[in-house]
């Protein structure tokens, strides 16, 4: 069975400091899709990134990147120069690849709770 | 546009009685998740709609769980003879119907169930 493993249920970051969030992920199946979301205390799930497993490049978008190493099944979650607005709940997340990829339902970790301090 | 749209937003119910929940989502987005996130925990997957009809309901705890799509768009999340331990947000997500692996879920603000 796939599962997602996040092991910092919480994390503390100095306001213009990068800070990494990890995420470990366990499947057979060698074409899947890792997604991050944000959830912030109001309660709605954000998107911030996606890796494809056959994607050549780590993927960014903006101040998110993602450390994507295939072999150590991790991919964790960089945020560069932190704002008081990125504390919030980080959700690691992998499509079930049982429906053929693109449909599937995501997996989700429980997250890792982010504190940006000033 | 309009985004995912969940009512009510909050629902505070007693023990036995049953409630519906609802979920509104994106403009021609045919596939629709329903999730449930107890606190401290990512969302748990309960059932997946493409379409009118339900692709996969695996994650539905029990028998007492049951959600229609009749016309393809809203979606019912339905609970009957409610428990305590059925305490927790509801979310709901739809896609596009894509064969791409970067098919974003969007999601929506959630429906916050208390039974008491």
């Amino acid at each position: 069975a796939q599962k997602i493993t996040q092991t910092q249920p919480g994390m503390f970051v100095q306001e213009k400091e990068a800070v990494t969030l990890d995420c470990t992920y366990d499947t057979s199946d060698p074409s899947y899709g890792l997604f991050w979301y944000k959830q912030p205390s109001s309660g709605e799930m954000i998107f911030l990134i996606y890796q494809g497993s056959y994607d050549q490049q780590n993927a960014t978008e903006g101040r998110y990147s993602l450390n994507f190493q295939k072999a150590r099944k991790s991919a964790n979650l960089v945020i560069s120069a932190s704002q008081l607005g990125d504390s919030a709940m980080y959700f690691c997340a992998m499509r079930d690849p049982n429906y053929g990829g693109s449909q599937g339902n995501l997996i989700f970790g429980k997250g890792t709770k982010l504190s940006v301090k000033p | 546009g309009a985004g995912v749209s969940q009512t009510p937003s909050n629902k505070v119910t007693e023990k036995g009685k049953y409630v519906e929940l609802r979920c509104d989502p994106i403009s021609g987005h045919t596939a629709l998740y329903w999730y449930r996130q107890s606190l401290g925990q990512g969302p748990e997957f309960l059932i997946y709609f493409q379409g009118t009809g339900a692709a996969d309901d695996s994650g539905l705890p029990n028998d007492r769980f049951f959600a229609v799509r009749p016309e393809g768009s809203v979606s019912t999340l339905k609970i009957q003879r409610t428990e305590r331990g059925d305490s927790a947000v509801y979310l709901c997500a739809s896609s596009l119907r894509s064969r791409l692996f970067d098919n974003e879920q969007f999601f929506g603000p959630g429906t916050r169930l208390t039974v008491l």
